[in-house]
């Protein structure tokens, strides 16, 4: 079946430094792919998407590139600040199933 | 701003207790999920519905149900409420339509329910 696999946080960073957060998925056909962030006491919320191979998603200086030679789509940032601290999902969507199948989450901890 | 607001954010129920979780949307959206969030498992769906008064299962439908007897207003019951249904839970909405897809979903902030 369809399933998305992230690294176990959690990760600590400090500010300003360089943020990759590894994502594989596997899946029949050809799905979208989705980083959703979690902020403290909130809601999930769509931080970016890529929909066909190749496609680079990218908001507040995060990005992610669809790659399906190798079933990824790793969140990366170039420099991370304290307000980043969160837990980040990664995501597919099928449209044959109309569901979301979520990762296990990824904390994500920066200290100033 | 587009808002999902779930009626409680903790929850304390004894075991066999029937429960009911509310979820509310003002953003006219024509589905709405149910997810449990457990730690190391990520988000499970557990119910969605796509139209009012229709309701299909997600991955774990077991021990719930829901009703949507209003466009904007889903709810989750617990018949009977056991200790191994402690979690979070979340509600979510999205939209259909041109250029509408089913995968940008809102969240609400989750209730965290405990049942002892």
């Amino acid at each position: 079946g369809n399933s998305v696999t992230q690294m176990e946080g959690p990760v600590t960073l400090s500010e300003e430094a360089f943020l990759t957060i590894n994502c594989t998925y596997t899946a029949t056909g050809y799905p979208s792919l989705f980083w959703y962030v979690q902020y403290p006491g909130e809601g999930l919320q769509l931080l970016l998407k890529a929909t066909k191979a190749d496609d680079k998603g990218s908001n507040k200086g995060f990005e992610a590139t669809y790659r399906k030679e190798t079933t990824s789509f790793h969140l990366e940032k170039g420099s991370v600040q304290v307000s980043d601290s969160a837990v980040y999902f990664c995501a597919l969507w099928m449209d044959s199933s109309y569901k979301l199948i979520f990762g296990s989450g990824t904390r994500l901890l920066v200290r100033p | 701003d587009v808002k999902v607001t779930q009626s409680s954010r903790y929850l304390v129920k004894r075991t066999g207790e029937k429960v009911f979780l509310e979820c509310v949307q003002d953003m006219d959206h024509e589905n709405m999920f149910w997810y449990r969030q457990d730690p190391g498992l990520g988000l499970r769906l557990i119910y969605f519905s796509y139209d009012v008064k229709m309701k299909e299962k997600g991955d774990i439908p077991e021990g719930y149900s829901v009703s949507r007897e209003k466009k904007e207003r889903f709810s989750l019951i617990l018949e009977s409420a056991s200790t191994n249904q402690t979690s979070m839970y979340l509600c979510a909405s999205s939209p259909t339509g041109t250029g509408a897809r089913g995968y940008e979903q809102y969240f609400g902030p989750g209730t965290r329910l405990t049942v002892t």
